[in-house]
């Protein structure tokens, strides 16, 4: 049961303009989002991370949106570069039951921005 | 300062054959973490350290898969008699000191592993 879902596995959009990845999650009890890019051969590394009380988060070209009720979150980039090119990985925890460590990943979503 | 390396960064075994993956943590860190994704998936939780604390193994899919961290530092994943459905990328994570969701988790590049 994937309680993490990604279903666009991948987008494609123009230098300059706006990627918008989304992300839904179907435990109401996860209550902080993260998201992290993955270059090819590489790990993935943190991007931006937003917790359950706020419902945006920004960080310069990034900026996440949280909508409780729906359960989904997207991030945003604007404007959109060709080094933002990558696979986006959406993930989610929960502070109960002692394991707030434990990660629960989507399957990604493929990024790919046209110069 | 250098990050979570991991070796090594591909392996090829037979089916049945037992493989050892190694990860170097980023010096310091007292948290350490495993993942596997597998083909078209997102990445898995396998198991966590930190620090002196027992281990949560409970991502680990079967008794097969075993992790050991010496010394606090470096981690050993160990897969004893390797099935064709444990090929996967395996990537190791660590973190200051873990127990915290905030706390970033800084991947390695991981290990590919195929068993023919």
């Amino acid at each position: 049961d994937q309680q993490v879902k990604q279903n666009s596995p991948s987008l494609s959009v123009q230098e300059g303009r706006i990627s918008i990845l989304n992300c839904d999650y179907t435990n109401s009890m996860f209550d902080y989002f993260l998201w992290y890019k993955k270059y090819p051969a590489e790990g993935p590394t943190f991007l931006i991370s937003i917790s359950s009380i706020k419902d945006k988060n920004e960080d310069g070209r990034f900026t996440v949106f949280l909508n409780k009720s729906a359960k989904h979150l997207s991030l945003h980039i604007v404007p959109s570069q060709p080094g933002d090119s990558a696979v986006y990985f959406c993930a989610a925890s929960l502070s109960s039951g002692g394991s707030n460590y434990k990660l629960t990943f989507g399957k990604g979503t493929l990024l790919t921005v046209n110069p | 300062g250098a990050g979570v390396s991991q070796s090594p960064s591909n392996k090829v075994t037979e089916k049945g054959k037992d493989v050892e993956l190694r990860c170097d943590p980023i010096s310091g860190h007292t948290a350490l973490y495993w993942y596997r994704q597998s083909l078209g998936q997102g990445l898995e939780f396998l198991i966590y350290f930190q620090g002196n604390s027992a281990p949560d193994k409970s991502g680990l899919p079967s008794d097969r898969f075993s992790a050991e961290r010496t010394g606090g530092s470096v981690s050993t994943l160990t897969i004893q008699r390797t099935q064709q459905e444990d090929s996967a990328v395996y990537l190791c994570a660590s973190s200051l000191n873990g127990g915290e969701r905030q706390e970033t988790q800084y991947f390695g590049p991981g290990t590919r592993l195929l068993v023919l």
